[in-house]
């Protein structure tokens, strides 16, 4: 275990659905980030938060939306998805001159 | 532009022999790099990393690392292979401009034959 939890570890959901993804971490990390993994491809950076405020926005189509409501707690909320958002969603935590700390992922498949 | 690559999708060694898993990088600067390891269905874990120093660097598991920089090069070795090595590893840098972000490789693939 690394310290970072989220939930849930998978989802189903239809491309007219609305769900969100859960992020923890209590290491007392002031940086959180959002990522996407799709097979045989780099990870891709989504968001980035800072001390609870947004710095990275990576041309994230707005059918992503994060919300950092403190430094512990990181969210995705997921709406009108297409099937090629199908990926696994890994979030990290970290500070600054040091390495991230990734939590298991979300397995998300959009039907 | 800030980047990594990982030339081997895959990576093939008897249990017992060397292995190396390659990473090259392009940076302005010098180079923050990290080693992590993805065991199937979790998160990355990280192994090692490099900010300044020697440029043989040790990680967890028994794994080390060595940063040349004549050719931008940060390897990832281990002595003797084990079975349970058998994961996908990606070598990552730190954007000095943008300590948020971070640049992966596409990751390879290691299989330790018994």
């Amino acid at each position: 275990e690394t310290g970072v939890t989220q939930t849930p570890r998978h989802l189903v959901m239809g491309m007219t659905n609305k769900k969100s993804l859960k992020c923890e971490q209590h290491l007392g990390h002031n940086a959180m980030y959002w990522y996407k993994q799709s097979a045989k491809k780099p990870l891709e950076l989504m968001f980035v938060y800072n001390f609870k405020e947004q710095t990275e926005n990576n041309s994230v189509p707005s059918r992503f939306s994060p919300e950092c409501p403190n430094s512990s707690h990181l969210f995705l909320h997921l709406h009108t998805l297409q099937p090629e958002d199908s990926a696994l969603y890994l979030c990290a935590s970290g500070t600054t001159y040091n390495e991230q700390f990734f939590g298991p992922g979300t397995r998300l498949t959009v039907l | 532009a800030q980047s990594v690559a990982q030339p081997e999708d895959q990576v093939n060694v008897a249990e017992g022999n060397p292995l190396t898993v390659k990473c090259t990088y392009s940076v302005s600067g010098n180079p923050y790099l990290f080693w992590y390891v993805q065991y199937p269905n979790r998160g990355l874990q990280f192994l090692l990393k490099y900010i300044t120093g020697d440029n043989l660097v040790k990680g967890s598991y028994g794994f080390e690392a060595e940063f040349n920089k004549s050719q931008t090069s940060f390897h990832l070795k281990k002595p003797s292979a084990l079975v349970s090595d058998s994961a996908l590893y990606f070598c990552a840098v730190r954007d000095i401009r943008n300590f948020n972000k971070f640049y992966f490789g596409s990751g390879t693939k290691l299989n330790v034959k018994p």
